[in-house]
């Protein structure tokens, strides 16, 4: 059975906090993708990465980094965490050429105070 | 402008009764076209997908989709909801040509008994 795990379900931290998310998943999928979701706008691609040590910007990379120095595990960084990037944090995987077929973790719900 | 528009936010039925969501896109050619359920505090699961072909879909969960290409539609649907249907329903697209997956706004589904 396929799995995508983060690390945190739920995380609080403060504002200017450096804070990171983890993604693993188990299916030795090549892409990895994170996305925010916040009601009333669905999910939107912050970062993805095609191979280990490429990342390639989303559609709001502002605020964040990711790092991907091996094939399963994906991380986001908020280098300076601000109030609105609360919001949930969801990661996925894919394998090679079938990018639209994701597999979803459970997410991480992010508040900062 | 190239999108994807859930125009429900929110919908209730009575357990039993019929479903339909909609879902309608804008784009130059068909995309690939998908929906995905997500149960509270879950990520987001696979519901059917559709690329080419038969233009009535059936996924998992009892659910099917329709897609309509002289409408621009890919309308989800069932013929008798379940209480555990109760979940937030997003269709995305994937455009031709492209590794992205372009989610709607979603529609929350509440199921009364």
């Amino acid at each position: 059975d396929v799995k995508v795990t983060q690390s945190s379900r739920y995380l609080v931290k403060r504002t200017g906090e450096k804070v990171f998310l983890e993604c693993v998943q188990d299916m030795d999928h090549e892409n990895m993708f994170w996305y925010r979701q916040d009601p009333g706008l669905g999910l939107r691609l912050i970062y993805f990465s095609y191979d280990v040590k490429m990342k390639e910007k989303g559609d709001i990379p502002e605020g964040y980094s990711v790092s991907r120095e091996k094939k399963e595990r994906f991380s986001l960084i908020l280098e300076s965490a601000s109030t609105n990037q609360t919001s949930m944090y969801l990661c996925a995987s894919t394998p090679r050429g079938r990018t639209y077929e994701q597999y979803f973790g459970p997410g991480t719900r992010l508040t900062v105070t | 402008a190239q999108s994807v528009t859930q125009p429900d936010i929110h919908i209730t039925v009575s357990e039993g009764a019929s479903l339909e969501l909609r879902c309608n896109y804008s784009y130059g050619a068909t995309p690939y076209l998908f929906w995905y359920v997500q149960s509270p505090g879950q990520g987001l699961q696979l519901l059917l997908k559709y690329f080419s072909g038969d233009t009535l879909v059936q996924g998992i969960k009892g659910f099917e989709a329709e897609f309509k290409r002289s409408q621009s539609s890919f309308n989800l649907r069932k013929p008798s909801v379940h209480w555990s249907d109760a979940a937030e329903y997003f269709c995305a697209v994937s455009p031709i040509g492209t590794d992205k997956l372009i989610f709607g706004t979603g529609t929350r589904l509440q199921v009364f008994p």
